[in-house]
């Protein structure tokens, strides 16, 4: 059974620092990974999508990256606004489209 | 992108009684529709897979008879909380996917609050 795990679970920093959000998954049998970021009672937005066969995914400055075969997956979120406070969850999709998701991780930038 | 329309956004209702939530793809034909559940701080929990035209498949430790899930078009599924409790309480979000290009970017509805008073 999949399982997903992130860390750390909870971060607070001070605006513009670079910052690291790790994913981990059990099974390397995945056919893409999804990085989401979810604001308090709303919905899903859907951040960046990495194919198995991709080591990397970059829009403005979010960078993702994938290790399929170590089971991980690192967001990099470079010079933090108090705007990117939210909540970021992974997920991972294997051969039945199911998302597994992971545990998240709640960020929070203060100015 | 594809769009999921989720509706409602927020309902409270009494103790006992139904809540249907609607999913509508938009622009896609939504083959396949993923139910999940929130509680707070939590992550989401997969309830259930509805294909179109069959039985919805639904995840160990999820009642069936309490949440009836219909997918009678490609466009539309509904998920129905029976005789609801307090303990239903939660967000409640729909996903699917554009069949024309399978295990690419899941598309998600908007979310629905569920308050059960």
């Amino acid at each position: 059974k999949q399982e997903v795990t992130q860390i750390p679970a909870a971060l607070s920093v001070p605006e513009g620092e670079n910052l690291v959000l790790n994913c981990s998954f059990t099974d390397s049998a995945i056919y893409n990974l999804q990085w989401f970021r979810q604001d308090p009672g709303k919905g899903l937005t859907s951040l960046l999508l990495i194919q198995s066969s991709q080591r990397e995914q970059t829009s403005g400055r979010l960078n993702a990256s994938l290790d399929k075969s170590s089971g991980r997956s690192t967001l990099y979120i470079a010079a933090s606004q108090p705007g990117d406070s939210a909540t970021y969850l992974c997920a991972v999709t294997g051969n039945t489209d199911k998302l597994i998701f992971g545990t998240g991780t709640r960020l929070q930038v203060f100015p | 992108g594809a769009v999921v329309s989720q509706h409602p956004s927020w309902v409270i209702c009494k103790s006992g009684t139904s809540v249907k939530i609607e999913c509508r793809s938009l622009d896609f034909q939504a083959t396949t529709m993923f139910w999940y559940r929130q509680f707070p701080k939590q992550s989401l929990m997969l309830m259930a897979t509805s294909n179109e035209g069959s039985k919805a498949t639904y995840e160990q430790g999820v009642e069936k008879d309490k949440f009836l899930i219909n997918h009678a078009s490609l466009t539309l599924s509904t998920l129905t909380v029976t005789s609801a409790h307090p303990e239903d309480s939660s967000f409640y979000i729909c996903s699917s996917f554009d069949r024309a290009r399978p295990f690419t970017e899941a598309f998600f509805g908007q979310g629905t609050r569920l308050t059960v008073v």
